[in-house]
Parts: C-alpha cells; structure tokens; sequence
C-alpha cells in the first residue's frame, strides 16, 4: 500500500489478557517507529527498529512491552498483562531511513481500550 | 534530555485571521524541527520541517522558521480557513537519537 497500515484499527479487551498490535510500514523503509498517545497527551515515543541493527527499546515504559521486526517489513507491539493505565492510542511510523532530518510517516493508529 | 513546548490550547480563530503557535524546545546540538498535523478523522502528518538554524519550513499557506537564538519554531498563517482546523503538534529530532520529541499539540477551531 502507499502508506503505513495498522491493525486493527479499535481493540477492546479486559484486563489482564495480552495484545498484539500490527504495523505494516511503507514498502522500502528501513526505519520503524512505535509510539503512544494517551489521551489529552503529546506522543511518547517507545522503541525503533533500523534495518538490522539493535532495536532502541528505551522507551518501552515496563517489561509487559515487547516489540519485534522481521528484516524491514511487518513489526508487532506486544502488551502482556494489560492494565488500564494502557488505554491509548499506538502508532507507528516508518521513514526512509533513520535520520534527524527524515520525516516520518504515520499509520492511523490502533485504538487500545483496556475494560 | 530534549523537550518540546507548545503553546497549550484550545485554540478558536475566526476565519481569515492570523495565527501563531508557538514552539519552544530544549535540546543539545543541532536538531531537526517539525511541525504535525492532525485533521479531523485522520492520521498524523508532516505540515513542514526545518534542519538547521535560519532555514524556513512552509506548507499550505504556514510557515515556521528555526530559530536557534531563542530556540523556538513558532507555526504562522497569514490567513487561516476553517479546513485548517486539527490539532497541531510542535515535534524534534536530534542526530543519535532520531526518534521524535513532541510537544503536547494544540487544538485550532476556525470559526467561519
């Protein structure tokens, strides 16, 4: 596709069961980002993937947050044991490469309603 | 570590007026600065972006200019429209840790 694909796009589940949430960059992208923005909040960034290198994890908030990529495509955020406090919207985002002049580009989010 | 400050909102314009969010930010080096946009419904997208100091990012009609002196990277418009209502985010990037810093957004309401 031309952008950057999340799914699902709305994802309600109780508490303390686990997610997985998807994220299909942009075809040629190296870089992948995952971000979290709570309600009324700025985003806050929490782990980025660059080719094969080692992911920067240094934002992942707690060890119930995993995250994994397969060479340069389909990246998953895993949440295991949800709490409410992780009710938010997840994005990702993709660029060229990794860089501090390069823009990133966006999915839609998934919608995260922890019950 | 970097920061970003934004000027908090809601913000409610009437059409054809002015407009100036503004953006401040605390970093070490050179960063890279941004401006996002998000429309109603709709994903976050870039609106324009600066590299280094003195350069003018523009974009449908805003404008923002890096200003290292005072550090700040204010959004204007001579002219706002009511389709320019969204929700504004102020956003860096430093070289080794290229991961965005956003500010906490603004709401524009353009009130035609």
């Amino acid at each position: 596709g031309a952008g950057v694909s999340q799914s699902p796009s709305n994802k309600v589940t109780e508490k303390g069961k686990d997610v997985e949430l998807r994220c299909d960059p942009i075809s040629g992208h190296t870089a992948l980002y995952w971000y979290r923005q709570r309600l009324g909040q700025g985003l806050e960034f929490l782990i980025y993937f660059q080719g094969n290198s080692a992911p920067d994890k240094s934002g992942l908030p707690s060890d119930r947050f995993s995250a994994e990529r397969t060479g340069e495509s389909v990246s998953t955020l895993t949440i295991q044991r949800t709490q409410q406090e992780d009710s938010a919207v997840y994005l990702c985002a993709s660029s060229l490469v990794v860089g501090a002049d390069q823009p990133q580009h966006f999915g839609d989010g998934t919608r995260l309603s922890i019950l | 570590g970097d920061s970003v400050t934004q000027m908090e909102g809601p913000v409610t314009l009437s059409e054809e007026a002015f407009l100036t969010i503004n953006c401040t930010y605390t970093a070490t080096g050179y960063p890279s600065l941004f401006w996002y946009v998000q429309y109603p419904g709709e994903g976050l997208q870039l609106l324009l972006k600066a590299t280094k100091a003195d350069d003018k990012g523009s974009n449908k009609g805003f404008e923002a200019t890096y200003r290292k002196e005072t550090t700040s990277f204010h959004l204007e418009k001579g002219s706002v429209q009511v389709s320019d209502s969204a929700v504004y985010f102020c956003a860096l990037s430093n070289f080794g840790n290229e991961k965005l810093t956003f500010g906490t957004g603004t709401r524009l309401t353009i009130i035609p």
